[in-house]
């Protein structure tokens, strides 16, 4: 069975740049988050999708949006990138109706804004 | 507000020796379940236990083990026989019982809110 997976693995952009993020989930879950990881600020989230709908979402400004797909698959995009949003982005997916199964991570995209 | 705090940044370990990691909580409410994930060099996070609050017992995953106290919300990993491929971030999880309420939108921690982390080093 496929893990989550996340693409691309590593993008360096300019500052003032958009970037878009891949996430495809296990196949059969529905669910997909988004976080945010930093040294400084640990992980945060960013929005969560569900059956093509965002269901959930964190405190961060409008530039970070996302989206799901049919197929669950979800994109994440930045737009106006700043330096600031240098971070590891993990993408995890679920069943939802499951909590108890925890979520299923990717190795997530590490991005540099320059 | 949820809230995860692990009080020790770094932890390290000899190998085949047990070590824990420390975990509280804060919540409100009586139902939840609590995580420990493990995020190797490689960077995906690994689930390595879990626990359901109404649960009293202990989860148990071979040298993986957690000392849950519900009331005073301490949520501790323990491992046993310590390998080098133990050497990670270990972060410690909550997530509360069902969805998030939709008042939350906006400004939420997410279904799984995380504690800063804890690196463990294993000595050879």
């Amino acid at each position: 069975k496929a893990g989550v997976t996340q693409t691309p693995r590593y993008l360096i952009k300019t500052r003032g740049q958009q970037v878009t993020l891949s996430c495809s989930p296990i196949s059969g879950h529905r669910s997909v988050s988004w976080y945010q990881q930093t040294p400084g600020q640990g992980l945060q989230f960013l929005f969560e999708y569900f059956s093509e709908t965002q269901r959930n979402k964190g405190n961060f400004p409008g530039r970070f949006s996302g989206r799901q797909f049919s197929n669950s698959r979800s994109e994440m995009n930045v737009s106006t990138l700043e330096l600031g949003d240098s971070a590891l982005y993990l993408c995890a997916s679920s069943t939802r109706r499951r909590y108890y199964y925890g979520y299923t991570f990717g190795s997530g995209t590490r991005l540099t804004v320059v | 507000a949820q809230t995860v705090t692990q009080s020790q940044p770094e932890m390290s370990v000899q190998e085949a020796e047990t070590v824990t990691l420390s975990c509280t909580y804060d919540t409100s409410e009586s139902d939840y379940y609590l995580f420990w994930y493990k995020q190797p060099p490689s960077r995906q996070m690994i689930l390595v236990i879990r626990q359901e609050a109404y649960k009293q017992q202990n989860a148990t995953e071979n040298r993986f083990s957690v000392n849950f106290q519900k009331a005073a919300k301490s949520f501790s990993l323990k491992i046993s026989d310590s390998q080098l491929g133990d050497a990670a971030m270990y972060f410690c999880a909550y997530r509360r019982f069902g969805p998030t309420p939709l008042s939350d939108y906006g400004g939420s921690q997410g279904n799984l809110i995380f504690g800063k982390g804890t690196k463990l080093s294993v000595k050879p």
